[in-house]
């Protein structure tokens, strides 16, 4: 499968834990992209990286989230002291530039 | 504020008619927008995208107008088929070269269902 791969699929922690997420992207892209989707709505932009730099972070991006692409290949989600706002789908999704963002099927969070 | 939404939350259709599913948007700094299906349980699934100095694009078996006039965006799916059943999504992007950065802004989505 050359898709976007996320891990793991479902992640159930207790309120405070630190949860991490990963994500492979489609290779040779060099974008890379996290968003955040709750039922009933459509994805919300987080942050984005090109290569390895960090470009732009939502202000939904508070600061006990964060996002790290250290060889510009992979990337890793961390979101410490969880609560229960946290709840919620996390995806990903990786480009060639600016061309069509292809999405992996998410880390479903719950918060417990 | 600048957003983009949809019309209808559900849309019902019949096996092998045309479906057409709307979205507004209203940055009129946005240059380029895309169609996304969303499955139960899956991520968003790439359709079809146009940019602003198109008004019309043809995939197979669908098709995106954008009127930037009245800023509707609408997705023709011919032929609608039980596969075709999801959350569907308009998404639009402000242009790099206006500071717009790369991220996408999301509507609320139409869930189409296709009735046998």
């Amino acid at each position: 499968d050359t898709g976007v791969s996320q891990n793991p699929r479902h992640k159930i922690t207790k309120r405070g834990q630190n949860v991490t997420f990963r994500c492979d992207p489609i290779s040779e892209h060099n974008r890379l992209y996290w968003y955040r989707q709750t039922l009933g709505q459509g994805p919300e932009f987080l942050t984005y990286f090109q290569n390895e730099a960090q470009l732009e972070k939502s202000r939904l991006l508070s600061d006990r989230f964060s996002a790290e692409r250290p060889k510009g290949s992979f990337s890793t989600l961390e979101i410490q002291r969880t609560e229960q706002g946290d709840s919620a789908m996390y995806l990903c999704a990786s480009s060639f530039e600016a061309e069509p963002q292809h999405f992996g099927d998410g880390t479903r969070l719950s918060i417990l | 504020g600048e957003s983009v939404g949809l019309h209808l939350p559900t849309l019902s259709v019949q096996e092998g008619d045309n479906s057409i599913i709307n979205c507004a948007y209203s940055n009129s700094a946005s240059d380029y927008f895309i169609w996304y299906k969303q499955e139960s349980g899956k991520g968003p699934q790439f359709i079809i995208d146009i940019r602003s100095n198109m008004d019309k694009r043809q995939g197979q078996r669908v098709t995106v107008l954008l009127n930037k006039t009245v800023k509707h965006l609408s997705l023709q799916i011919a032929a609608t088929q039980p596969g075709d059943s999801a959350v569907y999504f308009c998404a639009e992007r402000v242009g790099e070269l206006t500071g717009g950065g790369n991220k996408l802004t999301f509507g609320t989505g139409t869930q189409l269902k296709v009735e046998l």
